[in-house]
């Protein structure tokens, strides 16, 4: 069993859509969990960064954690078709090695 | 503005040739670097832990004598693929961690012919 499971998608929505990402876990030791968002060929790049659980609100982004049931998520609200990517869900017990889900593939048809 | 930057973005090489990558450290300094490689459709997978002056560490199943790491100084950090292969081709990444989230270089896509 991966210590990471996330569906890899891809995800097609059309513009304007909430847009619902998960992630389950199984170490009971994570307790920073983030989401990265990456474009093709590029690094990731930071979007949420949650610790223990709680929600999480940034602009149209919303992160969920539920330790209880190791479950994490990510919300976009009003999706736009620059938020086509692959978003990664990671975990940390450290706050530094990162385990990452495989990614899910988002598309956002204008 | 960017915090690590790596090089090169991409590389070519032929099979039995060594590749160097770069790491840079650019706000500040970095004693642990972390690499980790991605194959196609998959996640970032943790390759090694680098620590400044001293040994890297390495994860379960990667080749401490083909991936060859050095972070000689607090702001760069090296990974040389040793006689690579065309299974090494990959997006190699690396990061390090600031007060609250970790940093991304901008990867080196490998590829080994």
């Amino acid at each position: 069993q991966k210590e990471v499971e996330q569906d890899p998608g891809p995800l097609s929505v059309p513009e304007g859509a909430i847009v619902s990402l998960n992630c389950t876990y199984s170490n009971s030791a994570f307790q920073y969990f983030m989401w990265y968002r990456q474009y093709s060929r590029k690094g990731p790049e930071l979007l949420m960064y949650t610790y223990s659980s709680g929600n999480k609100e940034d602009g149209r982004f919303t992160a969920q954690v539920d330790k209880s049931s190791k479950y994490i998520s990510l919300f976009i609200r009003d999706s736009q078709p620059s938020d086509s990517a692959t978003y990664l869900c990671a975990t940390s017990s450290s706050g530094d090695k990162l385990t990452f889900g495989t990614g899910t593939r988002l598309a956002v048809r204008p | 503005g960017a915090v690590v930057s790596q090089h090169p973005s991409w590389v070519i090489c032929k099979s039995g040739t060594s590749v160097k990558i770069e790491c840079r450290s650019l706000d500040f300094q970095a004693t642990t670097m972390f690499w980790y490689r991605q194959f196609p459709k998959q996640s970032l997978m943790l390759m090694a832990t680098s620590n400044e002056g001293s040994k890297a560490t390495y994860e379960q199943g990667v080749e401490k004598d083909k991936f060859l790491i050095n972070h000689a100084s607090l702001t760069l950090s090296t990974l040389t693929v040793t006689s690579a292969h065309p299974e090494d081709s990959s997006f190699y990444i690396c990061s390090l961690t600031g007060l609250t989230e970790a940093f991304f270089g901008q990867g080196t896509r490998l590829t080994v012919v």
